[in-house]
């Protein structure tokens, strides 16, 4: 069975640093890109960045590049999403999901709520 | 990167009613579209995928159809629990893009 376990809901100050975690099972974690979901409150979906975990080629969707650093570490088959200085505006519910390369049920994690407050 | 525009943004029905949402991609897609439904606080369902497959346990009330750049989903008798917010999605590329959504209410 795929899994895509996400780390716990996160409450942090404005300028503080976070990265949360996507923990995969159940496939060959190198052979897939990992997507990285954003929602903010009341808003759409969002794809924020992708990570290929076999080469750790990582793109960003142009709302995104330079806001944020999408990495993975192979041996422990869990993709990260990190933030330098958070803002209020990154509160928001933060999803995961693994892309198949054909057309297929894509995998999800269950999300992880970031909320940003002084 | 490829665009996906999604109508209606909203739409009021009644039980029973026939709705047609629409998703136009800004590129050829082929069949690499999937349509999510979404309740208020949780995490986005898969309902199609590949365009016209219905995913494992969703009624069959739901279909999805299209290729290419048009795509439609159809609830041919709308139930209670399906007032929700649905959302079309591209997979023809990793870098995923998603339609602006569709939240259905009752008339």
């Amino acid at each position: 069975e795929v899994l895509l376990v996400q780390s716990g809901a996160e409450v942090k100050k404005p300028g503080e640093s976070l990265r949360i975690s996507c923990k995969t099972s159940g496939y060959s974690f190198t052979n897939y890109w990992i997507v990285w979901v954003r929602q903010m409150p009341g808003k759409g979906l969002e794809c924020m960045g992708i990570i290929y975990p076999g080469d750790s080629d990582t793109r960003y969707s142009p709302a995104f590049q330079g806001q944020v650093t999408i990495s993975a570490d192979k041996s422990i088959s869990t993709a990260y999403l990190q933030w330098r200085s958070l803002k209020a505006s990154d509160t928001a519910m933060y999803f995961c999901a693994r892309h198949l390369s054909e057309p297929g049920p894509a995998d999800w994690g269950q999300g992880t709520l970031v909320t940003v407050s002084s | 990167d490829i665009q996906m525009t999604q109508s209606p943004s909203s739409l009021s029905a009644s039980i029973g009613d026939r709705v047609t949402i629409t998703c136009r991609a800004s590129q050829s897609i082929s069949n690499y579209l999937n349509w999510y439904q979404q309740k208020p606080g949780k995490a986005p369902k898969l309902l199609i995928y590949a365009a016209f497959t219905l995913q494992s346990g969703v009624p069959s009330r739901f279909s999805g159809s299209g290729s290419g750049t048009d795509f439609t989903l159809t609830i041919s008798s709308l139930q209670p629990e399906d007032f929700a917010t649905y959302y079309c999605q591209q997979s023809y590329s990793p870098l995923w893009t998603f339609g602006q959504g569709t939240k259905v209410e009752i008339k």
